[in-house]
């Protein structure tokens, strides 16, 4: 049973389109990420959710709108996408419970813009 | 600024050899420090935390990590090396006040036969 399942795997697209990328975790976690990580590999975080509230929002261009019909989902959406968008988006999941909870990862989705 | 740096880009090492993939921090309070693992096309994998107690903590797959508060550092550690070991290894910390994990730039591990 995968625990963080992202969708799609694999996602290649026009500049200027717009996109969504879907997560779920079925860890009955409460509290769920969403990652960057570009070619360097390098991870920074975008947007978290606790019980379907924004927590963390990060310099973010205004394009990039996550959703989070309950906690279980959070889903982001990708307007007029741009070359720079070109990256590997992570969702992740963690129990908000005290600073010691680790968090799980999906395996990703590849951005691509043509 | 909060920082965590993995000196290293890229570590090597023979199969059966002892390993180290070091990272330090930088900050304010007592942090909570972590260990993650990243192989090709997958997410991260958690692999040990230090909260508090012991400086040494233990892992998954045999991986061990050292608390030096003296040296704001958590090296990554295995005494004996596997190919299967090889990935991209990442160190992250969560500030005393909450919020973010903030992650270092990752430090890529070749273990070869």
């Amino acid at each position: 049973d995968t625990a963080v399942s992202q969708t799609p795997k694999y996602l290649v697209t026009q500049m200027g389109n717009d996109k969504s990328i879907k997560c779920e975790q079925n860890l009955g976690h409460d509290t769920m990420y969403w990652y960057k990580q570009d070619s360097k590999k390098f991870l920074k975080i975008m947007f978290s959710y606790n019980n379907k509230e924004l927590i963390i929002n990060e310099t973010v261009p205004n394009r990039f709108s996550p959703k989070s019909p309950d906690k279980a989902h959070l889903n982001l959406h990708i307007n007029s996408l741009e070359l720079g968008d070109s990256a590997v988006y992570f969702c992740a999941s963690s129990l908000r419970r005290g600073r010691g909870q680790p968090q799980h990862f999906g395996d990703g989705t590849r951005l691509s813009i043509l | 600024a909060q920082s965590v740096a993995q000196p290293e880009d890229q570590v090597n090492v023979a199969e059966g050899n002892p390993l180290t993939v070091k990272c330090t921090y930088s900050v304010s309070g007592n942090p909570y420090l972590f260990w993650y693992v990243q192989y090709p096309n997958r997410g991260l994998q958690f692999l040990l935390k230090y909260i508090t107690g012991d400086n040494l903590v233990k892992g998954s797959y045999g991986f061990e990590a050292e608390f030096n508060k003296s040296q704001t550092s958590f090296h990554l550690k295995k005494p004996s090396a596997l190919v299967s070991d090889s990935a991209l290894y990442f160190c992250a910390v969560r500030p005393n006040q909450g919020g973010k994990l903030i992650f270092g730039q990752g430090t890529e591990l070749s273990v070869k036969p």
